[in-house]
């Protein structure tokens, strides 16, 4: 299994513009979730989905933030306007739903700067 | 709520010293515990885990164990490598299994000098 996808590794874009982060879960992982990771906060979790449903976006911090689920193994977070305070590395995690105690399996981030 | 605390960074350490890097948890019920390490550039990796009260997890030498009396799960390791500097976080999954979410702690960074 390839792991857990994200794209893009990198993004630079400039204040007031669109970005888009992309994940692929792990096949037969049902369960994802969307962290930002920052200095200041560490790691914070912002919405998690199961099943395709999303569950709690309590932790997402604005409404320019919005998280897509279109299939059971592809998500999307969407920042829109972009700003500079938004800079950071936003990982996404994927587990199965069941299993007590179960770790979950992290993408290697996307690092985001908005200048 | 749940709220994971670990000792403030950076540790650095000799080649071959011991390692502890302590974790203490809040949380209601019977909760699961993890350490992650993360090396630069990369995500979180699993290290190692325990899911009940007095359990060892273990791997690549690194040990914790799950004591609900003092709620702590040190991590420690007997002989740490340069290949060990990383980032280590605590976390934490609650009674419903993780199904909610892992709380992490704010990460410690190991530092080996040759």
């Amino acid at each position: 299994d390839a792991g857990v996808i994200q794209s893009p590794r990198h993004e630079v874009t400039e204040m007031g513009q669109e970005v888009t982060l992309r994940c692929k879960l792990i096949s037969g992982h049902n369960s994802l979730f969307w962290y930002r990771q920052t200095m200041m906060r560490g790691l914070e979790l912002l919405i998690y989905f199961n099943n395709n449903v999303p569950i709690d976006d309590s932790g997402m911090p604005e409404d320019r933030f919005s998280a897509k689920m279109p299939n059971a193994s592809f998500s999307t977070l969407k920042i829109q306007p972009s700003e500079p305070r938004d800079s950071a590395v936003y990982f996404c995690a994927s587990r199965p739903l069941r299993g007590q105690g179960s770790g979950y399996t992290f993408g290697s981030g996307t690092r985001l700067t908005v200048v | 709520g749940n709220s994971v605390t670990q000792m403030e960074g950076p540790v650095t350490l000799s080649e071959e010293a011991f390692l502890t890097i302590n974790c203490t948890y809040t949380a209601t019920g019977y909760p699961s515990l993890f350490w992650y390490v993360q090396y630069p550039g990369e995500g979180l990796q699993l290290l190692l885990k325990a899911t009940k009260a007095d359990d060892k997890g273990s791997n690549k030498g690194f040990e914790a164990t799950y004591r609900k009396e003092t709620t702590s799960f040190h991590l420690e390791k007997g002989s740490v490598q340069v290949s060990d500097s990383a980032v280590y976080f605590c976390a934490l999954a609650g009674s419903g299994g993780g199904a909610d979410g892992l709380t992490f702690g704010k990460g410690t960074h190991l530092i080996i000098q040759p």
